[in-house]
C-alpha cells in the first residue's frame, strides 16, 4: 500500500531533550516536506526537500533540522525542544513538489513540557 | 477528537443531501488546485485535484469546479454521508518560485443524521 509513515504517533518529552521524528514514503517521491498544525493557524511548512541531499527552509524552520540521505526517508530533528514546539506534525510527499498532490502521514502529536 | 482549527466555518448538511464547500484564491497565476479531507486525529487525505485548463473534474461522489474569472474553487459532495464529516481545505502550489504549498484555512462539514 502506498503510504507515508511517521513514527511515533504520540511523543511526550521534556525541554531540551533531543528527539527525532521519522518519516518514510514508499512511493518513490522526489519531494518531501514537514508541517506543523496548530489550532487557528492551519498547516505551516517547516522544511522541505526536493531530492536527496537537497533541503530548504519553509515558513517556520527555527528550532528544527532535517536530513535527506535517502530518497524514502526524511526525519525531523528537534535538537533542543521547547514548549512552543508542542504541536501536531505531519510529513508529506509528492511526486514533483509542484503540480502533484501531497500525500500526508497520519501525524505525530508532540508535547514538550 | 482533536480539533484541527478553532473557529472554522462550519457547514451542516442533512445526510443524503449534497454539500458544497467553497475556497477562494488570490493568485491569478495559480494553475493547480487540490482538495483535502482531514478527519479528527488523522492526516489530510487527498480527495481530488484540478488543473487550470479545466473547469470541472469529477471523482467518486465528488466534483470540483474551478472559476478562474472570480478565482473561486468549490468541492461538491453528492449524497453526503456521516463518513464525510471532516474538515475540508483547498491547497495550491506557491507560484513565486518556491516549492511550497499554500493551504486554505478549511471548512468543517457536519453531517446531520
Amino acid at each position: 500500500e502506498a503510504q507515508v509513515t511517521q513514527n511515533p504517533r504520540y511523543l511526550i518529552t521534556v525541554t531540551g531533550k533531543k528527539l527525532t521524528v521519522t518519516c518514510s514514503q514508499n512511493m518513490n517521491h522526489e519531494y518531501m516536506s514537514w508541517y506543523r498544525q496548530d489550532p487557528g493557524l492551519g498547516l505551516r511548512q517547516i522544511y522541505y526537500s526536493m531530492n536527496v541531499e537537497v533541503t530548504d527552509k519553509g515558513d517556520v524552520p527555527e528550532g528544527y533540522k532535517v536530513s535527506r540521505k535517502e530518497k524514502r526517508n526524511f526525519p525531523l530533528i528537534l535538537e533542543s525542544p521547547s514548549p512552543n514546539q508542542t504541536s501536531l506534525y505531519f510529513c508529506a510527499s509528492s511526486l514533483s513538489g509542484r503540480n502533484s498532490p501531497l500525500h500526508f502521514g497520519n501525524g505525530t502529536r508532540l508535547t514538550v513540557t | 477528537g482533536e480539533s484541527v482549527g478553532l473557529h472554522l466555518p462550519t457547514l451542516s448538511v442533512q445526510e443524503g443531501d449534497n454539500s458544497i464547500i467553497n475556497c477562494a484564491y488570490s493568485n491569478s497565476a495559480s494553475d493547480y488546485f487540490i482538495w483535502y479531507k482531514q478527519e479528527s486525529g488523522k492526516g489530510p487525505q487527498f480527495i481530488i485535484d484540478i488543473r487550470s485548463n479545466m473547469d470541472k473534474r469529477q471523482g467518486q461522489r465528488v466534483t470540483v469546479l474551478l472559476n478562474k474569472t472570480v478565482k473561486h474553487l468549490s468541492l461538491q459532495i453528492a449524497a453526503t454521508q456521516p463518513g464525510d464529516s471532516a474538515v475540508y481545505f483547498c491547497a495550491e502550489p506557491d507560484t513565486s518560485g518556491t516549492y511550497k504549498y499554500i493551504f486554505g484555512t478549511g471548512t468543517r462539514l457536519k453531517v446531520l443524521a
